[in-house]
C-alpha cells in the first residue's frame, strides 16, 4: 500500500460545477497537508496549505483535513475551464525542530477537465 | 522575484552518458529540494539542502546520483551512467527558512535512449 492514495481520474465536469478531489493516507505521522495544481509540462503550484485537522478556505477553494479518518479533500466551487489541470495532494511529517520535515510525499494526481 | 529556474528544460541522452542539471532557487531561499516525477505519478522526494548542507537523501538517490549546492545558492544534480529508467521530469523547489511552502521550478525533462 502506498503512503498516499489518490484517484487519478480523469475527472470531467461542466463549467460551474463543484469539484471534489480526495486523498487518503496511511502514515499517521503526517501533520502538514497541501494541494498543488500542475498544468501540463509545468512545475506544481501550491494552492492550499493546512496544518493538522480542520478546514481552510481561499476564494473558490476549500481544503479539509480529517486526521481521524486519514482523509483530505479539496473542493473547487464554480469551476472554470482554466481550472483544468492535474491536482496533487502532498503531505509531510514533523521534523526534529517541530516544524515540517520538508520531505513532501505526493499522491499520483487527479487529472481534471472543466468543459465550457 | 523571477521564480525557481531550471536548466536545461529538456535533455536527451544516450544510455551510459552522464548528465548534469542546474537549479537556481528564488533569491534568499535557504532551502532547496530535488524531486523526480515520472509519467502519471506524483513527484518523489530525492534530497534537500539547507544552505550548502545536504540534510536528507532518499533511498531513491542511488550511487549514480549526486547533488551539490556549493555556495548555498544554485544547485546541480548529476546522474552518472544514465539508464533508461532515469527518464523522468526532475523538479527543483525552494523555500525560505521561515516557511514550509515549497515553490517549484518548471522542471528538466530527461529522456534516456
Amino acid at each position: 500500500q502506498k503512503e498516499v492514495e489518490q484517484d487519478p481520474g480523469p475527472l470531467s465536469v461542466p463549467e460551474g460545477a463543484i469539484v471534489s478531489l480526495n486523498c487518503t493516507y496511511s502514515n499517521s505521522a503526517f501533520q502538514y497537508f497541501m494541494w498543488y495544481r500542475q498544468y501540463s509540462r509545468k512545475g506544481p503550484e501550491l494552492l492550499m496549505y493546512t496544518y493538522s485537522s480542520g478546514n481552510k478556505e481561499d476564494g473558490r477553494f476549500t481544503a479539509q483535513v480529517d486526521k481521524s479518518s486519514k482523509y483530505i479533500s479539496l473542493f473547487i466551487r464554480d469551476s472554470q475551464p482554466s481550472d483544468s489541470a492535474t491536482y496533487l495532494c502532498a503531505m509531510s511529517g514533523t521534523g526534529d525542530s517541530g516544524g515540517s520535515n520538508y520531505k513532501l510525499t505526493f499522491g499520483k494526481g487527479t487529472l481534471l477537465t472543466v468543459n465550457p | 522575484d523571477t521564480g525557481v529556474s531550471q536548466n536545461p528544460r529538456h535533455k536527451i541522452t544516450k544510455r551510459g552518458q552522464n548528465v548534469t542539471f542546474r537549479c537556481d532557487p528564488i533569491s534568499e531561499h535557504n532551502r532547496l529540494y530535488w524531486y523526480r516525477q515520472t509519467l502519471g505519478q506524483g513527484p518523489e522526494f530525492l534530497t534537500y539542502f539547507q544552505n550548502e548542507a545536504q540534510l536528507e537523501k532518499s533511498r531513491l538517490l542511488s550511487d549514480r546520483f549526486s547533488a551539490e549546492r556549493p555556495k548555498g545558492s544554485f544547485s546541480t544534480l548529476e546522474i552518472q551512467r544514465t539508464e533508461q529508467g532515469d527518464s523522468a521530469m526532475y523538479l527543483c523547489a525552494s523555500s525560505p527558512l521561515a516557511s514550509d511552502t515549497q515553490y517549484f521550478g518548471p522542471g528538466t525533462r530527461l529522456t534516456v535512449l
